[in-house]
């Protein structure tokens, strides 16, 4: 069984400094992918990153960027320059195998991170 | 392009009514997912359909039904509701881009058991 691991409930950062929200997965598959989800209090789901287990390059998307250690199994996103609109709950979430056809996995999410960032 | 839209957005039931959450996505995705958010918490799996035609249970499916009515619609029905289902629930659909995948999350409906 696949299982996600948040440790850190609750993280502060200054306006403008980097952050790094940790990401701990076990799995026993050698296919998985791994998402990071914004959630603010509004309570959308966003999309933020995806790292695929075969890929070899750490995934980027703007000022998002998902520091992957494959033989440590982590799965870390970093924020550079945060912004005060960042603050919210943040989940890594696994991606079953795909099975194949048109099943694309389902998602095993952590517990979250409640980021919060002080101007 | 509206992505996933929920109806509805809130909604309080007495124990022991019944209900139907409605998903839709225009994205012509073919994998629909409904999971459940309580407090302090992550989403966890209720059901979900891989293609048309298609359902299996997920992580919680005990207490709901679902139902993939056509590749853009995929609905999930609590048939006695119970205090336990009070919840957030969420609906997505997923794609699979390249070598990427992308899963879009619905609004979600907060549901109230009373």
């Amino acid at each position: 069984a696949q299982k996600i691991t948040q440790t850190q409930p609750g993280m502060f950062v200054q306006e403008k400094e980097a952050v790094t929200l940790d990401c701990t997965y076990d799995t026993s598959d050698q296919s998985y992918g791994l998402f990071w989800y914004k959630q603010p209090s509004s309570g959308e789901m966003i999309f933020l990153i995806y790292q695929g287990s075969y890929d070899e390059q750490n995934a980027t998307e703007g000022r998002y960027s998902l520091n992957f250690q494959k033989a440590r199994k982590s799965a870390n996103l970093v924020i550079s320059a945060s912004q005060l609109g960042d603050s919210a709950m943040y989940f890594c979430a696994m991606r079953e195998p795909y099975a194949g056809g048109t099943s694309y996995g389902k998602l095993t999410f952590g517990q979250g991170t409640i980021l919060t960032v002080h101007p | 392009n509206a992505g996933v839209t929920q109806t509805p957005k809130f909604q309080v039931l007495k124990t022991g009514q019944s209900m139907t959450l409605q998903c839709a996505q225009d994205m012509n995705h073919n994998s629909m997912y409904w999971y459940r958010q309580d407090p302090g918490m992550g989403l966890r799996l209720i059901y979900y359909s891989a293609s048309e035609g298609t359902t299996d249970k997920g992580e919680v499916p005990n207490g709901y039904n679902v139902s993939r009515l056509n590749k853009r619609e995929f609905s999930l029905r609590l048939e006695s509701a119970a205090p336990s289902q009070t919840s957030v629930y969420f609906c997505a659909s997923t794609t699979r881009r390249d070598t990427t995948y992308e899963q879009y999350f619905g609004p979600g409906t907060r549901l109230t058991v009373t």
